[in-house]
This record gives C-alpha cells, sequence and structure tokens, in this order.
C-alpha cells in the first residue's frame, strides 16, 4: 500500500533560518511526487512536480529534491509570509488519485 | 485565468439530510477529483471524473457520489449524512492528459453536519 509520511509536524524558523521539510514514501512505481502549500481557510497551492531521482526544482525560497525513498523540500532564509502547512503527495503509475502526507505545520516568526 | 471554483463555501446540514456540492474547473482542465480534508486524517482521495467517465474512485462508501457534465463542470453528493462526514471538501482540475499533471485545487465547501 502507498504510504506517505512527512516530518516534522509543525515546525517553527525564525526569520532567516533556513531549514528543511522531510517526505518519505513507499509507492509502487512512482508516476510524480507533489509538493503544495496551504494556507489557513484556503485549498492547496500546487508549488512543484518531480518524476524521477536526482531531480530537483526551485521557486524563490523554496527547492525540492527527489531520492528513491524521499524528498526534501528546503527553505532558505524563509520569511513570516512562508507560513503554512506544506502537504506532499505522491502519484503511483497504477492510478490517478494523490496519497497525501498529513502535512508539515511552518510557522516563521519575525 | 480563473481558478478553481467551489460552491457553496460553508454548509451546515442535520443528519441524515443529503448535500450537492458544485465545482467548476479552471477552462481548458477536463478532469476533475475530489478530496475530503479533516484534521485526523488529512487529504483522503474520493473520486476522479475525466470527459464525463470516472476513471478513479477512493475508499468511500456508496453515500459518496459524484458526476461531471460536458462542461467539466462537477458535482459531488453526499447522501443520509453523518456527524462524521463534516470535513472540508475540496475539488481540484487538471488538464488530465497528461496523466502526472499537476492538481489545481478550489478553496473548498466547508460542510458541518450537526
Amino acid at each position: 500500500e502507498d504510504q506517505v509520511t512527512q516530518s516534522p509536524e509543525a515546525l517553527r524558523l525564525q526569520e532567516g533560518e533556513s531549514s528543511s521539510l522531510n517526505c518519505s514514501y513507499t509507492v509502487s512505481g512512482l508516476r510524480g511526487l507533489f509538493w503544495y502549500r496551504q494556507d489557513p481557510g484556503k485549498g492547496p497551492e500546487f508549488l512543484f512536480t518531480l518524476y524521477s531521482a536526482g531531480e530537483e526544482k526551485e521557486k524563490e525560497r523554496l527547492k525540492a529534491t527527489l531520492t528513491k525513498k524521499e524528498s526534501f523540500l528546503h527553505i532558505t532564509a524563509p520569511k513570516p509570509e512562508d507560513s503554512a502547512t506544506y502537504l506532499c503527495a505522491v502519484q503511483a503509475n497504477s492510478g490517478y488519485a494523490l496519497n497525501f502526507g498529513k502535512g508539515t505545520s511552518l510557522l516563521v516568526t519575525p | 485565468k480563473a481558478g478553481v471554483t467551489q460552491t457553496p463555501r460553508y454548509l451546515i446540514k442535520t443528519r441524515g439530510q443529503q448535500v450537492t456540492l458544485s465545482c467548476s474547473p479552471i477552462s481548458g482542465h477536463r478532469s476533475v477529483s475530489w478530496y475530503q480534508q479533516t484534521p485526523g486524517q488529512g487529504l483522503q482521495f474520493l473520486f476522479e471524473y475525466f470527459s464525463e467517465t470516472q476513471r478513479n474512485k477512493g475508499n468511500f462508501p456508496g453515500r459518496f457520489s459524484g458526476r461531471q457534465f460536458s462542461n467539466s463542470r462537477s458535482e459531488m453528493n453526499v447522501s443520509t449524512l453523518e456527524l462524521g462526514d463534516s470535513a472540508l471538501y475540496l475539488c481540484a482540475s487538471s488538464l488530465g492528459q497528461l496523466d502526472n499533471s499537476p492538481l489545481h485545487f478550489g478553496n473548498g465547501t466547508r460542510l458541518t453536519v450537526t
């Protein structure tokens, strides 16, 4: 059965303090791994798709990387506006559904 | 380009009633998926439609159903509501032609069952 585990559950950073969020997964044939950001009261906002081990993608202060068993979302010099819940999801070759992790709640303080 | 639109934003229903939620996808997107989000379970897949056909279904009871219209708009229906159905229901659309095209979510319908 496909599984996605995100850690930590919650993370508090000071502005400018870089860190990484982890997404460990097991899937029978990875079609894609997705990162989303969700703000309170809103739907998830798409950030990145990664397709194969070794792939990296960047957007502003965020960088996502992928290995065969996990993905990392690196946040460089975060700002308070980066505070949100970050969700990781995998899509298997066998279907169209995304299997989501429970998310990491990030709080960045000034 | 307008995003995914879900109506209504909030609903309060009583146990045993039924409810219909609506979703308008991004223009040009032919795939629509529905997810249930709760604090305990996170996001869980309900079903996915492409060109009016259900391609995928999650592990939810038959009380949960959906459909897609020829203009790609979608509705989901929950009958005989239970307290545990209280959740944020999210609709997402994608191009659907590439199997791994990203999903774009609406802001959801918050359903409260009393």
